[in-house]
């Protein structure tokens, strides 16, 4: 199952950024995104579409629309910078697959 | 919290198995509560999922990997492993470890160890 992501988004600082996710299984199954910063393991940033783990600030957050997820960063900051990656599940639930990833430039 | 060490990096030559252990520390790897697993990411490409394992024993594997992959646990030494078989280059990448603290299957992956670089070359 297949998750497509854009390469590459670049945002002033201040401003919001919009990261998308697009898959046939996304409507029947939970979208996960994690953020990963130079030379450090991923850090789960958003949970089941929406939720967001204790210490993930508000200003990151998820939504889904049928086939497509959007992590959405508001008043994007220098430190926000990193790759960002969604995972999502097959339609039957079985197996666990990545986006190809979007690089998050802060210009 | 729970912690996750992984060894330094490694060097394994085709076509040999590429062995890997994950320890756990701040918890028990016995827990039904929680399960694990492993991924890989070549390097500048992006997140592989390899497999997960859950205290029961049961397994999920990449399809892709399948035929040559074995993720074990191992209670006496709270770690868990995974073997790889048959490497070749394409194998390079640097792998991580992770618990999931999810209530159903599959759910996101909340703690990472900090990778393995393996290297595969003769």
């Amino acid at each position: 199952s297949e998750l497509t992501q854009p390469s590459a988004v670049s945002v002033s600082p201040g401003q919001t950024a919009t990261i998308t996710c697009s898959g046939d299984a996304l409507p029947n199954q939970y979208a996960y995104w994690y953020r990963q910063r130079p030379g450090q393991a991923p850090v789960l940033v958003v949970y089941k579409d929406t939720q967001r783990p204790s210490g993930i600030p508000e200003r990151l957050s998820g939504s889904n629309s049928g086939t497509t997820v959007t992590l959405t960063i508001s008043g994007v900051q220098a430190e926000d910078e990193a790759d960002y990656y969604c995972q999502s599940s097959d339609t039957t639930g079985t197996y666990v697959f990545f986006g190809g990833g979007t690089r998050l430039t802060v210009l | 919290q729970m912690q996750l060490q992984q060894p330094g990096p490694g060097l394994v030559r085709p076509p040999e198995t590429l062995s890997l252990t994950c320890t756990v520390s701040g918890g028990s790897i016995s827990s039904s509560r929680y399960y694990w697993g492993w991924f890989r990411q070549s390097p500048g490409t992006g997140l592989v999922w390899v497999g997960s394992i859950f205290s029961s024993g049961t397994t999920y594997y990449n399809p892709s990997l399948k035929n040559r992959v074995t993720i074990s646990i191992d209670t006496s030494k709270n770690h868990f492993s995974l073997k790889l078989t048959s490497v070749t280059a394409a194998d390079t990448a640097m792998y991580f470890c992770a618990i999931s603290y999810g209530d159903t299957w599959p759910d996101g992956f909340d703690i990472w160890g900090q990778g393995t670089m393996v290297t595969v070359s003769s």
